[in-house]
């Protein structure tokens, strides 16, 4: 059960795009179709932003999409704005029956 | 509105025991899978266990397997986590999560537990 490789910090200017990548395995990313990710700003509970490489749940902006490519992720976010800067995590259903988190990016809109 | 709310956090020694509730509300609680996802201080989110929505099968990551154990209550709403043997890694804020086919959907406020001499 090791962690999903994701950056540890990226940014981006406001109205721009940024892409987190998500790195695992082909016992986890690579296997299935379950990778969502997560919105986390300091000191609340994350929030579910994709799920299932690309759908986003309803009240999600439309703004985060969710790709997937081999063993690795990606979550695309358009238009930044400054409430986008969070914690960002992804999360991949894995064999044995358990999930892995990556280590969380930072996003900072400059 | 939903609503998960944890309790039972608090100091305790390294090799004691603590025991997390989850009072659900808001949702049909019996149709989900529910959770428990740590983060330790400034550090990332960990999976730590699920039970299915019924109580018949729970699943542990590795780091906590054989000293933790998952337990629901569907006639009363209710989400634990016993925790024995506790060590100075498992301090964490620990969140309660639902969760619907295989991603987590609600999240609680969280817990922390403060494993120290």
């Amino acid at each position: 059960q090791s962690d999903l490789t994701q950056p540890p910090s990226v940014s981006g200017s406001p109205g721009q795009s940024i892409t987190i990548s998500c790195t695992g395995t082909s016992s986890d990313v690579g296997k299935y179709d379950l990778v969502s990710w997560y919105q986390q700003h300091p000191g609340k509970a994350p929030k579910l932003i994709i799920y299932e490489v690309n759908k986003r749940p309803s009240g999600a902006s439309n703004r985060f999409s969710g790709s997937k490519y081999a063993n690795t992720a990606s979550l695309t976010i358009s238009g930044l704005q400054t409430e986008d800067e969070a914690d960002y995590y992804c999360c991949s259903y894995a064999i044995s029956d358990s999930w892995v988190f990556g280590g969380g990016t930072k996003l900072t809109v400059l | 509105e939903v609503q998960l709310v944890e309790s039972g956090g608090g100091l305790v020694q390294p090799g004691g025991s603590q025991r997390l509730s989850c009072a659900a509300s808001g949702f049909t609680f019996s149709h989900y899978w529910m959770h428990w996802v740590r983060q330790g201080p400034g550090k990332g989110l960990v999976w730590v266990s699920r039970i299915n929505s019924d109580g018949a099968n729970a699943v542990y990551a590795d780091s906590v397997k054989g000293r933790f154990t998952i337990s629901r209550d569907n006639a009363k709403n209710t989400l634990d986590l016993q925790m024995n043997s506790l060590r100075d890694e498992d301090t964490a804020v620990y969140f309660c999560v639902g969760g619907w086919n295989y991603k987590f959907d609600l999240w609680g406020q969280g817990t922390l537990v403060t494993v120290s001499s």
